[in-house]
């Protein structure tokens, strides 16, 4: 199977600090990586999407200057919070998939619990 | 824009209960439709993946049904345990490799 992993799993950090995670695909190449955002007890909310080697794609209301993706090889995509508030609490997720495995599975990492206190 | 639903938003169950959480979407022109199972505080479990030509896939106890005209899909649990309790969420990819989720049906399966 394919497998993501995310580090790190859960992350304490204090209010205007930044915070960076990384999404890892340990056994395929990921030639697109998505990041999500889930608050308690809702679903998950779709943040960027980004491809190996060129600037991710944020959905609306999402800023980029705040959430700063890089995915700089087929393999490892990151997510920085910048000046991170305690709003910014939540689970993060990434997916990663290959398009040229032709079914554009998601294949969904454990996730990141980020507190900002 | 593509907007998916789950019905129940809550279930509990008696252990041994066969039960059908539902999902339906807005727009029918989809790809695919995958149910994926979430435990409090853990990431996505991929479940069953239908293709849009598909009308269902099966693994083990569960049976996953794709009605793309009329923009619904079900996910049946045979003979409920209480292992199977966790958060059910469908998703429904539209284009490239997007995914539109619900919000998900909260499953208690009680021993």
């Amino acid at each position: 199977g394919a497998v993501v992993s995310q580090h790190p799993s859960w992350v304490i950090c204090k209010s205007g600090t930044s915070v960076k995670i990384e999404c890892r695909s340990l056994d395929f190449q990921a030639t697109t990586m998505f990041w999500y955002r889930q608050f308690p007890k809702q679903s998950l909310m779709l943040m960027a999407t980004s491809n190996e080697g060129s600037k991710a794609t944020y959905e609306q209301g999402v800023e980029k200057d705040k959430f700063l993706i890089n995915h700089a090889s087929l393999t490892l995509s990151t997510l920085t919070v910048t000046s991170a508030h305690p709003e910014d609490s939540s689970f993060y997720i990434c997916s990663a998939s290959n398009r040229d495995r032709g079914s554009y599975e998601q294949f969904f990492g454990p996730g990141t619990r980020l507190t900002v206190l | 824009k593509q907007e998916v639903t789950q019905i129940p938003a809550a279930l509990s169950v008696p252990e041994g209960e066969n039960l059908v959480l539902n999902c339906s979407f807005t727009d029918s022109a989809i790809y695919n439709l995958q149910w994926f199972r979430q435990d409090p505080g853990k990431g996505l479990t991929s479940l069953l993946l239908i293709q849009s030509s598909q009308r269902e896939q099966t693994s083990g106890r569960l049976n996953a049904s794709l009605d793309k005209s009329s923009g619904r899909s079900t996910l049946y649990i045979a003979a409920s345990q209480p292992g199977d309790s966790a958060t059910y969420l469908c998703a429904v990819r539209a284009s490239g490799s997007r995914l539109t989720f619900g919000e998900g049906t909260q499953l208690t399966v009680n021993p």
